[in-house]
C-alpha cells in the first residue's frame, strides 16, 4: 500500500519567510502525490499534483513542490509566507479503484503558523 | 455557490442513537467519496460511488455504517447505533468522470458522540 509520512506536524514561520514543509511517500510505483490544503471552517483544497510528468510543479497562491524519486520526497514550499497561508497542509498519494476513482491516502497534516 | 454542500455542518448526538449525513455533490459529478476526520490526523477514505454503484469500501466502514446514492446524484451517510469513537469530521468529495485526479471537498459535517 501507499503512504506518505509528514515529517513534521507544526510549522512556524515569519511573513515573508520562505515556507517548507516536508513528505516522504513510499509507493512501489510511480504516484501520482498531491498537496491539499485545509483553512479552518474551510473544505479542502487543491494546491497542487504531481503526476508524472514535470518534476517541479507549481500550484495556486505562490506553492510548488519538488518530486525526487532519489529521495521519495515530495516537499512543498513557497518563497515568501503570507498571513493567509497559515493553515494545515496534507500530502496525499493516490490509488486506483474499481472503475477508475481515486483512493486519496492523505499524511498526518502540517500546521503551518505564519508570524508577523 | 456551486460547491459540494453537506448537511447538517455539526451533529450532536447520544451514544446509541442513529444517525444520518446528506451530500450533495457539484452538479454532473458522476463520482462521490465520503471519508472520515478524527481530531489530529488526516482524513480517511470511507467509501466511492461512481453514479448510483457504491464500487469501493473501506474496511473501517463497519456494518453499522450504510452510504446511498439512489440516483446517482446526492448520497446519504447513516450512523446506526452511535459510539464515541464515531465522533469526527465526515467529508464528502465529488469528482468528475474526465478528471482523473482532483476530488472537490465539502466543508464536511462534525459528529460529536456523548
Amino acid at each position: 500500500a501507499q503512504s506518505v509520512t509528514q515529517l513534521d506536524s507544526h510549522v512556524s514561520v515569519s511573513e515573508g519567510t520562505p515556507v517548507l514543509l516536508r513528505c516522504n511517500y513510499s509507493s512501489s510505483y510511480s504516484p501520482s502525490l498531491f498537496w491539499y490544503v485545509q483553512h479552518p471552517n474551510k473544505g479542502l483544497q487543491l494546491l497542487l499534483k504531481y503526476t508524472s510528468a514535470a518534476t517541479l510543479v507549481k500550484g495556486i497562491n505562490g506553492f510548488e513542490a519538488e518530486f525526487k524519486k532519489s529521495e521519495t520526497s515530495f516537499h512543498l514550499t513557497k518563497p515568501s509566507a503570507h498571513m493567509s497561508d497559515a493553515a494545515e497542509y496534507f500530502c496525499v498519494v493516490r490509488d486506483i479503484l474499481t472503475g477508475g476513482g481515486n483512493k486519496l491516502t492523505f499524511g498526518t497534516g502540517t500546521q503551518l503558523k505564519v508570524e508577523l | 455557490d456551486t460547491g459540494v454542500s453537506q448537511d447538517p455542518r455539526h451533529k450532536i448526538t447520544k451514544r446509541g442513537q442513529n444517525v444520518t449525513f446528506r451530500c450533495d455533490p457539484i452538479s454532473e459529478h458522476n463520482r462521490l467519496y465520503w471519508y472520515r476526520q478524527t481530531l489530529g490526523q488526516g482524513p480517511e477514505f470511507l467509501t466511492y460511488f461512481q453514479n448510483e454503484a457504491q464500487l469501493e469500501k473501506s474496511r473501517l466502514l463497519s456494518d453499522r455504517f450504510s452510504a446511498e446514492r439512489p440516483k446517482g446524484s446526492f448520497s446519504t451517510l447513516e450512523i446506526q447505533r452511535t459510539e464515541q469513537g464515531d465522533s469526527a469530521m465526515y467529508l464528502c468529495a465529488s469528482s468528475p468522470q474526465d478528471t482523473v485526479y482532483e476530488q472537490y471537498f465539502g466543508p464536511g459535517t462534525r459528529l460529536t458522540v456523548t
